[in-house]
């Protein structure tokens, strides 16, 4: 069975600064999608990014960027000027290419942005 | 397009009733899913369907039934609510292509249930 692993219960970083939330997974599948997710107070869960594993270049989604180590099987979401409204949870999840449709999360970073 | 709706946004139940959560989605997807958000556990999937009249379980299926007469409807029911069930429980739809599908899972606003 998949896993994945958020390590960094908490985040924070100034307004404007660049931060970075880590995640890493286990699998034996090569094909396979991840996701960042976004749950801000409001509860809504919204889709920041997607990463294909068969592609080897970065997904970026304007001030959102995935560093994806395959090998390494690491999984970074960078939040580049970061602002008030990205104040969240943010969660990893892995999706198999084979079968469901299955979604395995990790279990949360809450980041605070600091005015 | 409404996306993804979830009735009631609240609800507190005593041990031992029974209710149904509603899900119900228009974008025509295939794939409907309920998952349950507890603290420090992220989502964890109870049951999920890919299509009318299938369904399957998922990583913590007891305690929860469900059915899918249609592709927009998927409700959850609890037969005999327990503590261990508080949660806040999401709905996720989307299209299947095949056996997989590149797709992305919407999410409903999801249902906060207190059981006491």
């Amino acid at each position: 069975a998949q896993t994945v692993t958020q390590s960094q219960p908490e985040m924070s970083v100034q307004e404007a600064e660049t931060v970075t939330l880590s995640c890493t997974y286990d699998t034996s599948e090569s094909d396979y999608y991840l996701f960042w997710y976004k749950q801000p107070p409001s509860r809504q869960m919204i889709l920041v990014i997607r990463q294909e594993a068969y592609k080897q270049q970065n997904a970026t989604e304007n001030r959102f960027s995935v560093n994806f180590q395959k090998a390494a099987k690491s999984f970074s979401l960078k939040i580049s000027d970061s602002q008030l409204g990205d104040a969240a949870m943010y969660f990893c999840a892995y999706r198999s290419n084979f079968g469901n449709e299955k979604l395995t999360f990790g279990t949360g970073t809450r980041l605070t942005i600091i005015p | 397009n409404a996306g993804v709706t979830q009735t009631p946004k609240f609800q507190v139940l005593k041990t031992g009733q029974s209710m149904t959560l509603q899900c119900a989605q228009d974008m025509n997807h295939e794939y409907m899913s309920w998952y349950r958000q507890d603290p420090g556990m992220g989502l964890r999937l109870i049951h999920y369907s890919v299509g009318a009249g299938i369904t399957d379980q998922g990583e913590v299926p007891n305690g929860y039934n469900v059915s899918r007469s249609t592709t927009e409807d998927f409700p959850l029911r609890l037969l005999s609510a327990a503590p261990s069930q508080t949660s806040v429980y999401f709905c996720a739809s989307s299209y299947i292509f095949g056996r997989a599908s590149t797709d992305t899972q919407y999410f409903g606003p999801g249902t906060r249930l207190t059981v006491l």
